[in-house]
């Protein structure tokens, strides 16, 4: 069955960088583009990135324009997100989706990493 | 940056009654050329993430049961559960993929 598998949680402090992965199984990989979506405690979901899985086009949010990083492996169909310069105000849970139609709907989710940023 | 806003914030229902989500968009999410409506709608329970219900607006996920169902066109849309189960507690959110910065609403809280 098509499937996300993504990394344990992690513990930063301020100032540093994380870097998360999404294993995907299940599917032809480069057949689907795939985002990173954020949720902060209590909060709305919150759209960081996509990648052309095919090709590795990107496209970031504004909102973190400067600090993340999305890429891919296609010969081990994972995806891998990295955000830099950690706040304590980046602590969340980080998903990833799958998207259908390249920029539609996601369909499939990964179940999360808990990124936490504390002094 | 399109902004989705979904009201009421929380509601509370009777197990078997009707739970109706409301969303709009601050403009419109139809494309012209295709006539469809480029909205989702998402169910999160506590500890997991998000699960795809509907898209293009009305379209039902695979295996989404038929109580639920999505309506409307432009700006505005609805999420109807149309006999509240308790595996139905949940939040749930709006989603616009009409420009590719995709934005969610607030979520609705549904409760009994």
């Amino acid at each position: 069955q098509v499937q996300l598998v993504q990394s344990g949680a992690e513990v930063k402090k301020p100032g540093a960088s994380v870097k998360l992965s999404c294993k995907a199984s299940g599917y032809t990989f480069s057949s689907y583009a795939m985002q990173w979506v954020r949720q902060a405690p209590g909060q709305r979901p919150e759209w960081m990135g996509w990648i052309n899985a095919a090709n590795g086009n990107t496209k970031y949010s504004r909102n973190f324009q400067d600090r993340v990083t999305i890429t891919r492996d296609t010969f081990a169909t994972t995806t891998y997100m990295e955000l830099s310069d950690l706040r304590s105000e980046d602590t969340a849970v980080y998903y990833c989706a799958r998207v259908q139609g390249q920029y539609y709907y996601m369909d499939v989710w990964g179940k999360g990493t808990t990124v936490t940023v504390s002094s | 940056d399109i902004v989705m806003t979904q009201s009421p914030d929380s509601l509370a229902v009777s197990l078997g009654e009707r739970a109706t989500i409301n969303c709009k968009s601050s403009q419109s999410v139809i494309y012209s050329s295709n006539n469809k409506s480029y909205l989702a709608w998402y169910q999160q329970k506590p500890g997991q993430p998000p699960k795809l219900l509907i898209y293009w607006a009305s379209t039902r996920e695979s295996g989404v049961p038929d109580r639920f169902s999505g309506s409307g066109s432009g700006t505005d849309f609805t999420l109807t559960i149309s006999s509240l189960q308790s595996e139905d507690v949940a939040v749930y959110y709006c989603q616009q993929y009409y420009f590719t910065r995709w934005t969610f609403g607030q979520g609705t809280k549904v409760g009994i």
